[in-house]
């Protein structure tokens, strides 16, 4: 069975543009997490998505969003780029999430960097 | 709010010896409790998870973590370090509608 798939592994771009990152989750998971990884602070939630509908979101600004797809494909996306932003973005998938009991499978993450 | 303590920023052990990884949690209701490792340009792998029942939880590579309710805690262990266990590892608890982590606990393993 593959794995948690996210694209692109690397990203770079500056201050002000707006940056999309994509993640297959493993076959037959509907439930999708994305996550932000920094030194500072850490591994944060940024929401789920379950059946194409958001069903949690973690505390971050409007300008991060999200969608999933009918074949449970998610993308996140990040408008206006910070240099705060920089950051390794997870994704999970599980099969499903309402009640936590499902471990999550991580992708290896898209590294992504502002200039 | 909820939250996920891992006291040690870095554990040093040597190859061979017993090592734990300690997890404190504050959390809402009964949790469900998991530990993930990340190695070096990787995602989190899934160790082992407490959602009921048994105290002592084994999971994978050897790893075996102990929930305690009255501590709040949920450390990780393992009887024989290898050096291959050498790498970032992360205690997280399910409430709330969301997995909030610990701020990881660099294990290293010496020969």
């Amino acid at each position: 069975k593959a794995g948690v798939t996210q694209t692109p592994r690397y990203l770079i771009k500056t201050r002000g543009q707006q940056v999309t990152l994509s993640c297959s989750p493993i076959s037959g998971h509907r439930s999708v997490s994305w996550y932000q990884q920094t030194p500072g602070q850490g591994l944060q939630f940024l929401f789920e998505y379950f059946s194409e509908t958001q069903r949690n979101k973690g505390n971050f600004p409007g300008r991060f969003s999200g969608r999933q797809f009918s074949n449970s494909r998610s993308e996140m996306n990040v408008s206006t780029l910070e240099l705060g932003d920089s950051a390794l973005y997870l994704c999970a998938s599980s099969l499903e999430g309402t009640s936590g009991r499902n471990e999550q499978f991580f992708g290896p993450g898209t590294r992504l960097t502002v200039l | 709010a909820q939250s996920v303590a891992q006291p040690e920023d870095q554990v040093n052990v040597a190859e061979g010896n017993p090592l734990t990884v300690k997890c404190t949690y504050s959390v809402s209701g009964n949790p469900y409790l998991f530990w993930y490792v990340q190695y070096p340009n990787r995602g989190l792998q899934f160790l082992l998870k407490y959602i009921t029942g048994d105290n002592l939880v084994k999971g994978s590579y050897g790893f075996e973590a102990e929930f305690n309710k009255s501590q709040t805690s949920f450390h990780l262990k393992k009887p024989s370090a290898l050096v291959s266990d050498s790498a970032l590892y992360f205690c997280a608890a399910y409430a709330g509608n969301m997995l909030t982590f610990g701020g990881g606990t660099r294990l290293m393993v010496k020969p």
